[in-house]
């Protein structure tokens, strides 16, 4: 199975601050990567497929790249309904996995 | 809009079987797979495996095999997902999302997840 690790396991930023969160898989997956929000006690909801592709209605300060085996995240300016566990997934083969995700709050 | 309604909690013992339901609505349920994922707590997102919502084709994880029943009704548009012999590592939430793209592997709608508790 494809490994998928992440870091930070959580930060804390200010309102307004850029904010990256790095994915990376343990075998090249192309850019078969999606990266998801999830808030406290909601199911999650897509931002990025395809490592860089927008979610239709997902705001533009969330942005993602990479190939290969290295992804990021990033958000250009954290607003408050920011905070939210991000966790990114691979699907280049199956079983599908999972980041352990990355806790993101208000400093 | 896109929605997905799932079954409400439940409690089961070890040994047990369970079935869990998601009702999709808001698009044509033949044209997408469901796909079943779960979390436990304080865990990472656990791939369980897909349905095809037009052929009824599955696909499940290795680490089911054997126990993973999905199943769908199209004139309801509902995908079921059947887990048998729990046992207590099954406690979790599980999800059904929609699945778009390659693969299907774009969860790109989740239904509101349901607590699954396994203990005597």
């Amino acid at each position: 199975d494809i490994q998928m690790t992440q870091s930070p396991s959580s930060l804390s930023a200010s309102v307004g601050d850029r904010v990256t969160i790095t994915c990376q898989a343990s075998q090249d997956i192309s850019n078969y990567l999606n990266w998801y929000q999830q808030k406290p006690g909601k199911a999650p909801n897509l931002l990025i497929y395809d490592a860089s592709d927008l979610e239709t209605g997902v705001p533009y300060r969330f942005s993602g790249r990479g190939s290969g085996t290295d992804f990021t995240l990033t958000i250009s300016s954290l607003q408050p309904e920011d905070i939210a566990t991000y966790f990114c997934q691979q699907y280049d083969s199956l079983p599908f996995t999972f980041g352990p995700g990355t806790k993101v709050d208000i400093k | 809009q896109v929605q997905l309604v799932q079954s409400g909690a439940e409690v089961k013992k070890p040994g047990a079987s369970l079935k869990l339901s998601c009702m999709a609505s808001g698009y044509p349920f033949t044209s997408y797979a469901v796909q079943w994922v779960r979390q436990a707590p304080g865990q990472r997102l656990e791939w369980m495996g897909w349905i095809n919502g037009g052929t009824g084709d599955t696909k499940n994880s290795q680490m089911f095999q054997g126990r993973l029943t999905m199943t769908r009704d199209t004139s309801a548009s509902t995908a079921y997902m059947e887990l048998s012999s729990l046992r207590s590592e099954d406690t979790a939430i599980y999800y059904c999302a929609r699945g778009r793209g390659v693969s299907s592997a774009l969860f790109d709608s989740w239904g509101q997840g349901t607590l699954v508790t396994v203990s005597s």
